[in-house]
């Protein structure tokens, strides 16, 4: 099946930093990928859609200035939050579809922020 | 605004039993996926359902679709503790792979 990788799969940072999160797929080429977060105990909630060499769509109430998205290539999906803060510590998940006929998302294992 | 509900939230339940999750959802989609999460990880993808009436099943799972109703259940079989894990149902309305997610069903088997 697709693979679909992240890193760092942990991450921890100063209040105030900026911390940049890849995705990959790693064999198929990604027309679509999607970021979401999760708090604990709660769902995944969607952040953003980035289609590769176009500018990401956000979804309501996410702040894009402060979720920095880019796909530059079909393969590689990059979520940068800047200035983080404590309330932005999370699990973010990322997953990516490609030209198929399947309709799976395949998902990534996820990266773990904590903001200090 | 679609929403999308699940229920139980939470379920404990004997191995060996049977037991069904339901999903119901607010607007019109013929898309639903069911995914499993073990803490601390990512999902990973049990079933995608396409089409009103569609069923699948692998191994002591089994997933059906009811787009008329909207509604989707996961029905368990025969419970083992493997299967513990929090399940959640995803649904795409528009056909643009956007997923709104379900609220999530802990589910714990006891021995």
């Amino acid at each position: 099946g697709a693979v679909v990788s992240q890193h760092p799969s942990r991450v921890i940072c100063k209040s105030g930093t900026s911390v940049k999160i890849e995705c990959r797929s790693l064999d198929f080429q990604a027309t679509t990928m999607f970021w979401y977060r999760q708090f604990p105990k709660q769902s995944l909630m969607l952040m953003a859609t980035s289609n590769e060499g176009s500018k990401a769509t956000y979804e309501q109430g996410v702040e894009k200035d402060k979720f920095l998205i880019n796909h530059a290539s079909l393969t590689l999906s990059t979520l940068t939050v800047t200035s983080a803060h404590p309330e932005d510590s999370s699990f973010y998940i990322c997953s990516a579809s490609g030209q198929t006929a399947s309709y799976e998302q395949y998902f990534g294992p996820g990266t773990r922020l904590t903001v200090t | 605004e679609l929403k999308v509900e699940q229920n139980p939230l939470f379920l404990s339940m004997q191995e060996g039993k049977n037991y069904t999750i339901y999903c119901n959802y607010s607007t019109t989609s013929d898309r639903l996926y069911w995914y499993r999460q073990d803490p601390g990880k990512s999902l990973e993808s049990l079933f995608v359902l396409l089409s009103n009436g569609a069923v699948k099943q692998e191994g002591r799972l089994m997933a059906s679709l009811d787009t008329k109703a909207r509604l989707s259940t996961l029905h368990i079989t025969a419970a083992v503790h493997d299967l513990s894990a929090t399940y959640f149902c995803a649904v795409d309305i528009r056909g643009n792979e956007k997923l709104t997610f379900g609220t999530g069903t802990r589910l714990t088997i006891i021995p």
